[in-house]
Formats: C-alpha cells, sequence, structure tokens
C-alpha cells in the first residue's frame, strides 16, 4: 500500500528566503508525482506535475524533482513570498488516483 | 475554461440523515474523482468515475456510493450519517487520472 510522507509538517521562513519541502514514498511503482497547494477552506491548486520518467519540473520560481528510485521529491521555492503562505501537499498517482502526503504548513513572514 | 464546480458549499446535517454532493468538471474532461479531507487522516481518495463507469475505489464504507452521469458531472450520496462523515469533500477532475488532477473548491459537510 501506497504511503506518502511530508517533512516538515510546518515551516516558518522570512521573506526571501530560498526554501525546499520534502515528500517521500514507498511505492516507487507511479505513474507521476503532483504538487499542490491549498490556502485555509479552499480546493488545491496544482503546482507542478512530475512524470515518473522525468527528474524535474520547473514553473516561476517553483522547481519539483523527482527520484522515483529512493522514493524521494522535493519542492524548491525560491524567493519566498507572504502569498507563498499555505499548505504544500503532494500525492503520487500510481494504480489508484492520488495518495496525498500530510502536507507541509508554510509560514513566510514579512 | 470553467473550473470545477461543486454544490452545495456547505451542508449541516443530523446523524442517520443522508446527503448528496455534486460536482461539474471542466468541459471535455471524462475523469472525476472524489477525495475526503478531514484533520486527522488528511486528504484521502473515496472513487473514480470515467465515463460513467466506477473504475476505482478506496477503502470506505458502502454507505459511500457515487455516479457519473452522461455529461460527467458527478454525484456521491453518503448515507446514515456518522459524526465522523464531517469533513470536506473535494472533487477533481481530469482527462485520465493519470492526468493533472483539478480540483473544486469543495462541499463541507457537518454532522450534527
Amino acid at each position: 500500500k501506497q504511503e506518502v510522507t511530508q517533512i516538515p509538517a510546518a515551516l516558518s521562513v522570512p521573506e526571501g528566503e530560498n526554501l525546499v519541502l520534502n515528500c517521500s514514498f514507498t511505492d516507487s511503482a507511479i505513474y507521476n508525482l503532483q504538487w499542490f497547494r491549498q490556502d485555509p477552506g479552499k480546493g488545491l491548486t496544482s503546482l507542478l506535475l512530475i512524470q515518473s520518467s522525468q527528474r524535474e519540473q520547473t514553473s516561476g520560481r517553483l522547481n519539483a524533482s523527482l527520484d522515483k528510485s529512493s522514493g524521494r521529491s522535493t519542492l524548491y521555492i525560491a524567493a519566498s513570498q507572504p502569498g507563498d503562505s499555505a499548505t504544500y501537499l503532494c500525492a503520487v498517482c500510481g494504480n489508484t488516483p492520488l495518495v496525498f502526503g500530510k502536507g507541509t504548513r508554510l509560514s513566510v513572514i514579512a | 475554461k470553467a473550473g470545477v464546480t461543486q454544490t452545495p458549499r456547505y451542508l449541516i446535517k443530523t446523524r442517520g440523515q443522508q446527503v448528496t454532493l455534486s460536482c461539474s468538471p471542466i468541459s471535455g474532461h471524462r475523469s472525476v474523482s472524489w477525495y475526503q479531507q478531514t484533520p486527522g487522516q488528511g486528504l484521502q481518495f473515496l472513487f473514480e468515475y470515467f465515463s460513467e463507469t466506477q473504475r476505482n475505489k478506496g477503502n470506505f464504507p458502502g454507505r459511500f456510493s457515487g455516479r457519473q452521469f452522461s455529461n460527467s458531472r458527478s454525484e456521491m450520496n453518503v448515507s446514515t450519517l456518522e459524526l465522523g462523515d464531517s469533513a470536506l469533500y473535494l472533487c477533481a477532475s481530469s482527462s485520465h487520472y493519470t492526468d493533472t488532477q483539478y480540483f473544486g473548491p469543495g462541499t463541507r459537510l457537518t454532522v450534527l
């Protein structure tokens, strides 16, 4: 059974800092890994999708990497801003739709 | 393109009642997945429909059911509500479940 773990559970950083969020999964038989953002009380916004054959994907200040063999992914956020404050969730897609981690709650302090 | 819409946005029910939630996917998307989000368990997959057929099902009791119509709109039903069913119910649509999933704003269900 696929299990997804995100560390840390919460993170607080000053504005402008670069940061890394971590995600690990137990079963490497995946189609893709997706990173989402969730604002309080809202739905999920898709940030990046990395196919199992890819190593990384970039969108603006966000860069996600995938190491399928070790079961790990990282989300790198450059030059963080207060508007980046949210919960970040990673999810893996395998034989069934998405299995989610519990998320990392990020606070960027101005 | 219009995003995924869910109705109603908020619901309050009492134990033992039943509830039906609705999801309208992005135009052209044939896959609709449902998820339950609670503070303790996080996001958990309920089921996925593609072209009116349930293709995947999560580990939830039979009180949770769903269906998909020919226009890809989907409904989920929870019968005999329990206090533990209080949660944010999210639906997501995609061209296929292995593609990027686009989530709706969710329905907040409170069971008293």
